[in-house]
C-alpha cells in the first residue's frame, strides 16, 4: 500500500521568510495530493492540492510543486507569518475509494 | 466545499463505556471516512462508510470496537466502544466533495479517564 514520508518535523521561520515541507510516497499509481493545515483543536483544512497531470500549482502565498519522476512533492510558502504556524500534513491518495494516506506532519512556527 | 458537522466535540467518558460520534454534512457523498488522529500524531484510515453497505475497516480496526452506521447520504456516526484510555484521540468524519477534494469535520476529542 502507499507510504508517505514528510519532513522535517518541526520547522521554525523567522516572519517574512520562505518554509518548505517536502514529502515522498511510494505508489506510483496515486493521482492526488493535498496538503492540509491543522491549528490547534480544529480539523485539518485543505489548503492547496495537486493531481499528477500539472507540475506546480499555486495559490497567493501558497504553491505545491509535484515529481512523479522521483515520487516527491513539495509545499511552498512564501513571506511567511505568525498566523501560519500550525501542523502541515501532506497525503496522497490511497486507492479507488477516495481515502488518503498521510504523512506524520511538520509543526512550522513562525517567529515575528 | 462541503461543510462538515460532528457532535460532540469533545467529551471525557469513563473507562468501559461507550460513544457514539455523528458526522452530518450539507450535501449529499457516497462516501464517508473515519479517521483517528492520537495525540501529537498523524491522521489513521479507521473506515470508509458506503450508505448502503457494510463499512471497510482497515487493518487493526474492527466492528466491534467500531461500529459504523451510514442510514443515508448525509449522515454517519461511529462507535467507540468498550472505552479504554488508548482510545483517548481525536475522531474525524471525511468526505470527498465534488471537485474530489478531501473535507474534514472539526473532529470529536475524546478523553478516556
Amino acid at each position: 500500500g502507499e507510504n508517505v514520508e514528510q519532513h522535517p518535523s518541526t520547522l521554525s521561520v523567522q516572519e517574512g521568510d520562505s518554509a518548505v515541507i517536502k514529502c515522498t510516497y511510494s505508489d506510483s499509481a496515486s493521482n492526488y495530493f493535498p496538503w492540509y493545515k491543522q491549528e490547534l483543536g480544529k480539523g485539518p483544512q485543505l489548503i492547496i492540492d495537486i493531481r499528477s497531470n500539472v507540475g506546480e500549482k499555486k495559490d497567493q502565498r501558497i504553491a505545491v510543486t509535484l515529481n512523479k519522476t522521483a515520487k516527491h512533492f513539495s509545499l511552498h510558502i512564501t513571506e511567511t507569518q505568525p498566523e501560519d504556524s500550525a501542523v502541515y500534513f501532506c497525503a496522497a491518495d490511497g486507492g479507488s475509494q477516495g481515502n488518503l494516506i498521510f504523512g506524520k506532519g511538520t509543526k512550522l512556527s513562525v517567529k515575528p | 466545499s462541503a461543510v462538515i458537522s460532528q457532535k460532540p466535540s469533545r467529551d471525557i467518558c469513563q473507562r468501559g463505556t461507550s460513544l457514539t460520534i455523528q458526522c452530518q454534512v450539507d450535501s449529499q457523498v457516497t462516501m464517508m471516512f473515519w479517521y483517528r488522529q492520537q495525540p501529537g500524531q498523524s491522521l489513521t484510515l479507521i473506515a470508509t462508510a458506503n450508505q448502503g453497505s457494510e463499512a471497510t475497516y482497515e487493518s487493526g480496526f474492527v466492528i466491534d470496537k467500531f461500529p459504523i452506521s451510514r442510514p443515508n447520504l448525509t449522515f454517519s456516526t461511529l462507535t467507540v466502544s468498550n472505552m479504554s484510555p488508548e482510545d483517548s484521540s481525536i475522531y474525524l468524519c471525511s468526505v470527498i466533495g465534488g471537485t474530489g477534494e478531501a473535507f474534514f469535520g472539526q473532529g470529536t476529542r475524546l478523553t478516556v479517564v
